[in-house]
């Protein structure tokens, strides 16, 4: 199965910060990366699929880059409503694999 | 509107079997492949499989292979998650979601609002 590594494991920083999330992958995945925010109590939201595609309605503060094993996602502009669990999932379509997490990062 | 509306709260005991629900709208069930999530006390995201209604062609990860069974009907619109031998350590919130564009390449754009197992004696 692919791999997916997130850093740092947890961030904390000030409202206006900009933030990066990196997500690396243990094979090469082309762009098959897509970024989730979670906050307690609500189900998990899209921001970003595609590695670097913004899904409708997000706030374009948020970006993503990255292609082959190496990804991030970029906060240009923390706000307050920011403060969440981040995850990266690999969607590679090759036989036999399977959609896989990371490991969540904690911005706070 | 896309909608996945989820099951409500299960209390069983270890040994027991469950079968949560995902029942979508608003759109034709057949054409999108729809995952379901596991998210365990303080962990993770993980990936429990994922199925394409159309054809109920699944797709298991490898940890929870022989550990959960998912399913559809496609009369309802439904999609199922079932254990047959519950134990404690399933414990946790379960999501469905749906992917984008018909195939799983791309991101779960639309979430059911979770159902919430608890395993205990």
């Amino acid at each position: 199965d692919i791999q997916m590594t997130q850093s740092p494991a947890s961030l904390s920083a000030s409202i206006g910060d900009r933030v990066t999330i990196t997500c690396r992958a243990s094979q090469p995945i082309s762009i098959y990366l897509n970024w989730y925010q979670h906050k307690p109590g609500k189900a998990p939201k899209l921001l970003i699929y595609s590695a670097s595609t913004l899904q409708s309605g997000v706030p374009a503060r948020f970006s993503g880059r990255g292609s082959g094993t190496d990804f991030s996602l970029t906060i240009s502009s923390l706000q307050p409503e920011d403060v969440a669990t981040y995850y990266c999932q690999q969607s590679y379509p090759a036989p036999r694999t399977h959609l896989t997490f990371g490991q969540g990062t904690r911005l706070e | 509107e896309v909608q996945l509306v989820q099951s409500g709260v299960e209390v069983r005991k270890p040994g027991e079997s469950l079968k949560i629900s995902c029942k979508a709208s608003g759109y034709n069930f057949t054409n999108y492949w729809i995952g379901w999530v596991r998210h365990m006390p303080g962990k993770g995201l993980e990936c429990l499989g994922i199925i394409f209604p159309g054809d109920s062609d699944t797709r298991y990860s490898p940890s929870f292979q022989g550990q959960v069974t998912i399913s559809v009907d496609k009369s309802i619109n439904t999609a199922y998650l079932q254990w047959s031998t519950l134990k404690a350590s399933d414990t946790a919130m379960y999501y469905c979601a749906r992917h984008m564009f018909g195939d799983f390449e791309h991101g779960m754009d639309n979430w059911g609002q979770g159902t919430t197992v608890i395993v205990s004696s």
